[in-house]
C-alpha cells in the first residue's frame, strides 16, 4: 500500500499567519495517464471531511483562495495564507493514483496560537 | 443540493453484525460510486471500499474482506454497509462519501455514524 507521511503532526499559527503542510508518498504519485491524483481535506472538529484541493492544485467549489495546492511525483505541500478560525482542524491528503486501497495520510492538526 | 444523510448510532454487542445506511438526494444515484470509511476518533481515515450503483460492482480495501459487505438499493437512492462478526476493534465513526468520476474524489460526505461494540 502506498504511504503518504504528513508533517507537521500539529501547527500552531495565530489568526492571519500561513500554514504550510507536506505530504510525502512512498511511491510517486504520477498515474499511467499523466495525472498526478492527491488531494486535500480538511476536517474540523465533530464533522466530515471536505474536500479542498484536487489534483495537487485545483480547488474545489466555494474553496477560497487562501488555500493553494503545489507538488509533484511524491512531495506536495498545501498552503493556507491569512489563517481564519474556520480553517482549524486536522487536514488530511489522499491518494487515488495507485490500485486500492486508496489511502490518507497521517493528518496535520492546525490550531490557534 | 446534494446531501448523504447516514442512520444513527449504533452499539452492539461482540459477535453481532450491523447495518449502516447512506440515504442520498440531490444528485443521478444510479450513475455513482459510493465509498465507506472508517475513523476511530483522534486517529486518520481508513478507506473500506467502494460500490458503483449502477451495478452493484464493489471493490475492497483488503483489511476489510470478509468484515464489510457494500450494496445498493437504486430505488431508494441509499448506500448500505453490512459489518459482521463485530468486535471492540470495529468499534469507529463511519461515513459514506460519493464519487463520481476519478479526478474528482469524495465531494461529499454523510455526517457519519458512531458504532459502538460492547458487551
Amino acid at each position: 500500500d502506498v504511504v503518504l507521511t504528513q508533517t507537521p503532526v500539529s501547527l500552531l499559527i495565530s489568526l492571519g499567519g500561513q500554514a504550510s503542510i507536506s505530504c510525502r508518498s512512498s511511491q510517486s504519485l504520477v498515474h499511467s495517464n499523466g495525472n498526478t491524483y492527491l488531494h486535500w481535506y480538511l476536517q474540523k472538529p465533530g464533522q466530515s471531511p471536505q474536500l479542498l484541493i484536487y489534483q495537487v492544485s485545483n480547488r474545489f467549489s466555494g474553496i477560497p483562495d487562501r488555500f493553494s495546492g503545489s507538488g509533484s511525483g511524491t512531495d506536495f505541500t498545501l498552503k493556507i495564507s491569512r489563517v481564519e478560525p474556520e480553517d482549524l482542524g486536522v487536514y488530511y491528503c489522499l491518494q487515488r493514483t495507485h490500485n486500492p486501497p486508496w489511502t490518507f495520510g497521517g493528518g496535520t492538526k492546525l490550531e490557534l496560537k | 443540493q446534494v446531501k448523504l444523510q447516514q442512520s444513527g448510532a449504533e452499539l452492539v454487542k461482540p459477535g453481532a453484525s450491523v447495518k449502516l445506511s447512506c440515504k442520498t438526494s440531490g444528485y443521478t444515484f444510479s450513475t455513482s460510486y459510493m465509498s465507506w470509511f472508517k475513523q476511530i476518533p483522534g486517529q486518520s481515515i481508513e478507506w473500506i471500499g467502494m460500490i458503483y450503483a449502477g451495478d452493484g460492482g464493489t471493490g475492497y480495501n483488503q483489511k476489510f474482506k470478509g468484515k464489510a459487505t457494500l450494496t445498493v438499493d437504486t430505488s431508494s437512492s441509499t448506500a448500505y454497509m453490512d459489518l459482521s462478526s463485530l468486535t471492540t476493534e470495529d468499534s469507529a465513526v463511519y461515513f459514506c462519501a460519493r464519487s463520481i468520476i476519478r479526478g474528482i474524489p469524495f465531494d461529499y460526505w454523510g455526517q457519519g455514524v458512531m458504532v459502538t461494540v460492547s458487551s
